[in-house]
């Protein structure tokens, strides 16, 4: 089981939003940034969020994150079919002193 | 241009040892902590060991703790994986990925290799 909690799979239609939720704890999320990567299929995963909100360059402002105490939010919009992927959340746990990741979020472009 | 190249995956038998490597170039290799993560065949990812950018600072996974050990030679701008008594729960492909600052617990992984694969099976 994963420290962070994500639900298993998300879809949607081309063009409409989606948000994809991580719920953690004051030990992590609560207290740590929370960042969001992209695997797409057999490939490694890619930064999408940082520090709870910051884009890194060349990420389009379609997706944005959120943090509100121990949850933290991704939200995709404008979906495209190339955003099928898996989707996960990750951040600092200060009482195990680790990382940790959710276990992840399938999104469907359908 | 920003590379992570892993090296020294293969099959080992259970109880054996591995090191992995990851030879960084683009960047100023120790001004940056590092991590390695792992993926099992069909499992998400599953984060292992980070070191901080001097190599001062060194964190574990409960699951490996006292079994791995990370380490970074920086004057050869490589990341190092000493996997010792390994079992079949160790099975996945390796990750090689670079935090954005030089500390583990900012900026996230900006950087990722394309990864190794390690299989424990007899």
């Amino acid at each position: 089981q994963s420290v962070l909690t994500q639900p298993p799979s998300v879809s949607a239609a081309p063009g409409q939003k989606v948000i994809i939720s991580c719920s953690g704890s004051s030990s992590n999320i609560d207290n740590n940034y929370v960042s969001w990567y992209q695997q797409l299929p057999g490939t490694a995963p890619k930064l999408l969020i940082y520090d709870n909100n910051k884009r890194p360059s060349g990420i389009p402002d379609r997706f944005s994150g959120s943090k509100s105490g121990t949850s933290a939010t991704l939200g995709i919009t404008g979906l495209q079919t190339g955003d099928e992927a898996d989707y996960y959340c990750g951040t600092w746990d200060s009482s195990l002193s680790a990382g940790v990741f959710g276990g992840g979020t399938n999104l469907t472009v359908l | 241009e920003v590379q992570l190249l892993e090296s020294g995956g293969g099959l080992v038998q259970p109880g054996g040892s591995l090191r992995l490597s990851c030879a960084a170039s683009g960047f100023t290799f120790s001004s940056y902590a590092m991590s390695w993560v792992r993926q099992a065949p069909g499992k998400g990812l599953e984060w292992v060991s980070a070191i901080s950018a001097s190599g001062g600072s060194i964190y574990y996974a409960d699951s490996v703790k006292g079994r791995f050990t990370i380490s970074r030679d920086n004057s050869k701008n490589t990341l190092y994986l000493q996997m010792n008594s390994l079992s079949p729960e160790d099975t996945a492909v390796y990750y090689c990925a670079k935090y954005g600052g030089s500390s583990p617990h900012y900026y996230g992984m900006d950087v990722w290799g394309q990864g190794t694969t390690v299989t424990v099976s007899s």
